[in-house]
């Protein structure tokens, strides 16, 4: 069955560095999303990318925050200069469109320092 | 009030039990409902998906759902120790042309042998 990779699983990084999470969504969707969830806290939605384009995204998503799909497999996820707080599992998923379900990856476990 | 409620748990039942998980939300616009599995350290792995008010069964799985309650529930025949995870619930509004899910907190669930 079709899956959702990421990679790394495990990222650690320094305060105020650059991070690139990476993620190849399911060959046919066309929808693609970030989210994040932090220990013990709700999944909660950043992003979402359609056609290019971000669609809708949240008020978590600051300008630290883009999202690219560089060629016709990956999508990206870069944090510009990482801060504490941003530590959390990172969650990519896509979609066929709208409100069919979403799949999500095994995340990237991203630990600020 | 939040959007969407779910009890955190843990639940913890014996071997064979019959499990009933539980979701309320406040935003009538909500007409999509997802229920999602996640082990630890994984990504959420979808159960069941629906939209219209009533019973959908898949196995040992039964999702219902009350729209004029606003609720829904996840119920689970012959548990086994392999459906210990924690339990998302998850929603779509009908406005929303992105798929933005929102999730409750989850239910953590123990199934002693």
């Amino acid at each position: 069955e079709p899956e959702v990779t990421q990679t790394p699983s495990h990222q650690v990084t320094q305060m105020g560095q650059e991070v690139i999470l990476r993620c190849v969504p399911i060959s046919n969707h066309l929808y693609f999303y970030w989210y994040r969830q932090i220990l013990g806290q709700k999944v909660e939605f950043l992003v979402s990318f359609y056609n290019n384009e971000i669609s809708e995204k949240s008020e978590i998503f600051d300008d630290q925050f883009s999202v690219e799909r560089p060629d016709g497999s990956n999508f990206t996820l870069k944090i510009r200069s990482t801060k504490l707080e941003d530590s959390a599992m990172y969650f990519c998923a896509s979609n066929s469109g709208g409100v069919s379900p979403l799949h999500f990856g095994n995340g990237t476990r991203l630990t600020v320092t | 009030q939040k959007e969407v409620e779910q009890d955190p748990g843990p639940l913890s039942v014996p071997e064979g039990a019959i499990v009933s998980l539980n979701c309320t939300y406040s935003n009538s616009a909500f007409q999509y409902f997802m229920w999602y599995r996640q082990y630890s350290r994984k990504g959420p792995e979808l159960l069941m998906y629906t939209y219209s008010s009533g019973n959908k069964e898949d196995g040992r799985f039964t999702a219902q759902v009350d729209k004029s309650s606003k609720y829904i529930s996840l119920f689970i025949r012959d548990s086994q120790p392999s459906d210990s995870a924690t339990y998302l619930c998850a929603m779509i509004s009908v406005s929303s042309n992105t798929g933005k899910l929102i999730f409750g907190q989850g239910t953590t669930l123990q199934v002693k042998p």
